[in-house]
């Protein structure tokens, strides 16, 4: 069964603060893997995307990393800022028979305090 | 502005009641979706439309019922709900293919009583 894991469930930090959100994947054949921010009373909105040969993607202050053969993946943010509080998103696509089917994870709720 | 509007943004019901939430896409979108997020649970994937046509069916109990009149419009009409179908109910749409991400509405969050 295809399964996504995030961990920690939640994270509280001070502002200007690091830190890195984990995701633990068992979706198979793997097509590619994305991580989702979902501000308190929004959708989520796509952060990046990661396919099966690439290793690391940066957007601004987020870096993600996708490590294939252990099926894991992270989300780094530097620096994090109030807006950063949201709840994180970890998704992974499989490809079977083509058909675009995401398996999401529960996600990692973060707070930012100033 | 996502760019996915969905309405009534808060939805009280009985569960006797018919409602209907609505979801319109600007985006040129020929897929789309209807999720269900309750607190704790990851995202369940209900219903997918692609090219108006039905999809996916998620063993999604009958009670819930959608409508996809063009690429567009996607609609969920609601009859004899339980209340542990209260829930965050969004909608998304995106292009047909694998890379292509998902565009979330804001959701329409449903309490039945």
């Amino acid at each position: 069964k295809n399964q996504v894991e995030q961990s920690p469930q939640s994270l509280i930090i001070l502002e200007g603060k690091n830190c890195t959100l984990q995701c633990n994947y068992t979706v198979s054949p793997f097509s590619n893997l994305r991580w989702y921010k979902q501000d308190t009373g929004r959708g989520p909105v796509s952060l990046t995307i990661m396919t099966f040969s690439e290793n690391t993607k940066s957007n601004g202050r987020y870096t993600a990393t996708l490590d294939a053969d252990t099926k894991q993946s992270s989300l780094h943010i530097t620096a994090s800022q109030l807006s950063d509080s949201a709840s994180y998103i970890c998704v992974v696509s499989a490809t079977p028979g083509g058909s675009y089917i995401p398996t999401f994870g529960r996600g990692t709720s973060l707070i930012v305090h100033p | 502005e996502t760019g996915v509007t969905q309405t009534p943004r808060h939805l009280v019901m009985g569960m006797t009641n018919k409602k209907s939430l609505k979801c319109e896409q600007h985006l040129g979108h020929n897929a789309m979706y209807w999720y269900k997020q309750s607190a704790k649970k990851p995202l369940e994937l209900m219903f997918v439309y692609n090219f108006k046509e039905q999809t996916e069916n998620n063993s999604v109990p009958s009670r819930f019922s959608p409508e996809c009149p063009n690429s567009s419009h996607l609609f969920l009409h609601l009859h004899t709900l339980q209340p542990e179908d209260s829930a965050l109910y969004l909608c998304a749409s995106s292009q047909t293919g694998i890379d292509s991400p998902l565009h979330f509405g804001n959701g329409t969050r449903l309490t039945v009583t």
